[in-house]
């Protein structure tokens, strides 16, 4: 069955980096869209990343541009996640998703909580 | 910045029927937004309800449908069930590889 595993995840302070994967199975990875989604404690779902198939189109929030980088190793079938530069701000549960062609998000883990503090 | 408007809460009676809506700060939605709906009780990830506007997740009661209504993606619960008490929330797909969410409706069934 499709499974797609966060970790990362902790608390770490301002200013400074942390990388989130998401390690996944039961499909063809090469053959989906992955994304990074984020919820602030009490809030809304918010879009953070997208990476296409290989790798070669990377898309961000504006609220992450320029400090997050995705990524994807398709050998691992994992997806990757790197914050730098954060901020108390950036304090949420991240999910990682997978978009099928039909454009939609077809399948969340469970996420992985970042907590930004000093 | 396009902003995705959702209504914050809404409140429906067991059997009732709700539309929740889906619009855009500026413009109106339309079919190639890939509009989708998403359900999410506290403390778990988001389950897809609807994608591509109107079609109906693996699972999903075909009390939950979606539409396009005026210029809003939409999206209707027919006969209400307690556990269909949720936080919903919708997204669009804006194009460049953009998307954005709603804010959310919190659904009360009373």
């Amino acid at each position: 069955q499709v499974q797609l595993v966060e970790s990362g995840g902790g608390v770490v302070q301002p200013g400074r980096s942390l990388r989130l994967s998401c390690a996944t199975s039961g499909f063809t990875f090469t053959s989906y869209v992955m994304h990074w989604v984020r919820q602030a404690p009490g809030k809304g779902l918010e879009w953070v990343a997208v990476i296409w198939y290989d790798g070669d189109n990377k898309y961000y929030a504006d609220s992450v541009k320029g400090r997050f980088t995705i990524s994807r190793d398709n050998s691992k079938n994992t997806l990757y996640l790197q914050m730098n530069s954060l901020r108390a701000e950036d304090t949420a549960v991240y999910y990682c998703a997978r978009v099928p062609v039909a454009n939609y998000f077809d399948y969340w883990g469970q996420g992985t909580l970042v907590t930004v503090s000093s | 910045q396009t902003v995705v408007t959702q209504e914050p809460s809404f409140s429906v009676s067991p059997g009732g029927t709700v539309t929740l809506t889906c619009g855009l700060s500026s413009g109106s939605v339309s079919t190639s937004y890939y509009p989708s709906w998403y359900q999410q009780t506290p403390g778990q990830a988001p389950r897809t309800l609807i994608y591509n506007t109107n079609t109906r997740s693996s699972g999903v009661p075909d009390r939950f449908s979606g539409s396009i209504l005026g210029n809003k993606a939409a999206l209707t619960i027919t006969g209400a069930q307690a556990d269909d008490e949720s936080d919903y929330y919708c997204v669009l797909y804006m194009g460049s590889g953009i998307w954005v969410f709603g804010g959310g409706t919190k659904l009360t069934v009373l």
